[in-house]
């Protein structure tokens, strides 16, 4: 079946950890994306990418890392420097100039 | 900048129909669109509408867009207990981002509960 996973589903790290969340699709989709949802604010994109070896900021990027070595993969790095990594993350994927998204299932991130 | 705005909660009996209401600011978005949410998942994309449309009907959801006022709004008819969840109010921005529409400015979401 086509589709996007995100892997885990739950993840938790210790402070000050690096942590790389997966983001895998097999929908031969050239964009893909990485939001971050929490509570009562909604989806915040933190980097997109168009095409493979290129990627881009979004709005809240900073404590982030992205690579896209792979058409169908784009994982995200939660680096140290993000001061309030909890948060539940979701990963999107769409044809460059198609009318939909298709979303992983997200993974929730617990720093402790 | 953009702006996506929607109230943060709904409540409606079994059976009645329910309308989620949303604002946006940024005129020239090409694509407006409503995301599903159910608890702990991912976004489900339940139906768009292009911005030279006013209206789209889909089964039980129909979109209304006041392209004037920046207003669009999602109705379920008779609405289940398994529409129960979140959800999202998102558009398409102009400018810089290329038209791709993956990158969406999404409103915080509307919680829909609905009481049997």
């Amino acid at each position: 079946d086509g589709g996007i996973t995100q892997s885990p589903k739950y993840l938790f790290r210790k402070e000050g950890q690096n942590v790389t969340l997966s983001c895998e699709q097999n929908l031969n989709h050239d964009a893909m994306y990485w939001y971050r949802q929490d509570p009562g604010q909604g989806l915040r994109l933190i980097y997109y990418s168009q095409i493979v070896n290129d990627f881009q900021k979004g709005d809240i990027a900073e404590g982030y890392s992205v690579s896209r070595e792979k058409k169908e993969s784009f994982p995200l790095t939660v680096t140290s420097a993000q001061k309030n990594p909890t948060a539940f993350y979701l990963c999107a994927s769409s044809l460059e100039y198609s009318t939909e998204a298709f979303f992983g299932q997200g993974t929730r991130l617990t720093v402790v | 900048g953009e702006d996506v705005e929607q109230s943060l909660f709904l409540s409606v009996r079994e059976g009645d129909s329910s309308v989620i209401n949303c604002t946006y600011t940024d005129s020239s978005s090409t694509y407006l669109y409503w995301y599903k949410q159910e608890p702990g998942a991912g976004l489900q994309l339940l139906t768009y509408i292009f911005s030279n449309m006013d209206m789209k009907q889909d089964q039980r959801l129909t979109v209304l867009l006041n392209k004037k006022d920046k207003h669009l709004s999602l109705r379920i008819a008779d609405t289940q207990t398994g529409d129960s969840a979140i959800y999202f109010c998102a558009e398409t921005p102009g400018g810089d981002y290329g038209g791709s529409q993956g990158n969406l400015i999404f409103g915080k979401g509307t919680k829909l509960s609905v009481k049997p």
